[in-house]
């Protein structure tokens, strides 16, 4: 069935570094990629989202890719900051019957940001 | 706009009581989710509605849980009776799905955090 992998599951990085994040999926019929970000104890927020017919998407510090042919995404958090700590999700749209998608989330990647 | 409302926020309950979840979507959004979120297994999805009628409930555990979605402002998660592995964060999410499918963002609440004794 349809299954979307991340790593790695924790990642520790000093302030000012870059971080970056995987993520492969198994369905070739997903053609829309959003990545969420979750504090402790808050809901997952939308942080930016790649759709089929773009390579790459680019929003201030924050940027996703993704390779079509190796089924594969990632996001990429450059000048990382103490509040950018969090638990950061993929996920991959899956087509079913009657047009309709859902999303299939990987399993998250803790970040944690030292100063 | 207030964003999708949940409640409970909080709900701790005995074993074998039954147990409801509500959620408001966001107004205009015509796609509703209902996930589960635990350590273990992530977040899961549990069922997805559209304008009101549910279009996959293959992630509903089992016949314990049911859902329902009366109108577009309303819908409800029901576990009877409740177990303790059902302890976790549900949350609603809410979307405006344009014909074909064509993906926006989905709108999490705040969720509810479950625990059943």
């Amino acid at each position: 069935g349809e299954n979307v992998e991340q790593h790695p599951s924790t990642l520790s990085v000093q302030e000012g570094d870059s971080a970056v994040i995987k993520c492969t999926y198994s369905d070739s019929a997903s053609n829309y990629f959003p990545w969420y970000k979750q504090e402790l104890g808050k809901r997952p927020q939308l942080i930016i989202d790649i759709r089929s017919n773009v390579g790459e998407k680019k929003d201030q510090r924050i940027a996703v890719t993704l390779n079509k042919t190796a089924k594969h995404f990632s996001l990429h958090i450059t000048e990382t900051q103490p509040e950018d700590s969090a638990v950061y999700f993929c996920a991959a749209s899956h087509p079913f019957s009657g047009g309709y998608n859902k999303l299939i989330f990987g399993a998250g990647t803790r970040l944690a940001v030292h100063p | 706009d207030a964003g999708v409302i949940q409640s409970p926020r909080h709900e701790v309950t005995e074993m074998g009581q039954e147990v409801t979840l509500r959620c408001k979507p966001i107004s205009g959004h015509n796609s509703l989710f209902w996930y589960r979120q635990t350590m273990m297994r992530g977040l899961e999805l549990l069922i997805y509605f559209n304008n009101n009628v549910p279009i996959d409930d293959s992630g509903m555990p089992e016949d314990r849980f049911s859902a329902k979605m009366p109108n577009a402002s309303f819908s409800t998660l029901k576990i009877q009776p409740s177990e303790p592995r059902d302890s976790a964060v549900y949350f609603c999410a809410s979307s405006l799905t344009i014909a074909g499918g064509f993906d926006n963002e989905q709108f999490f609440g705040p969720g509810t955090r479950l625990t059943v004794l």
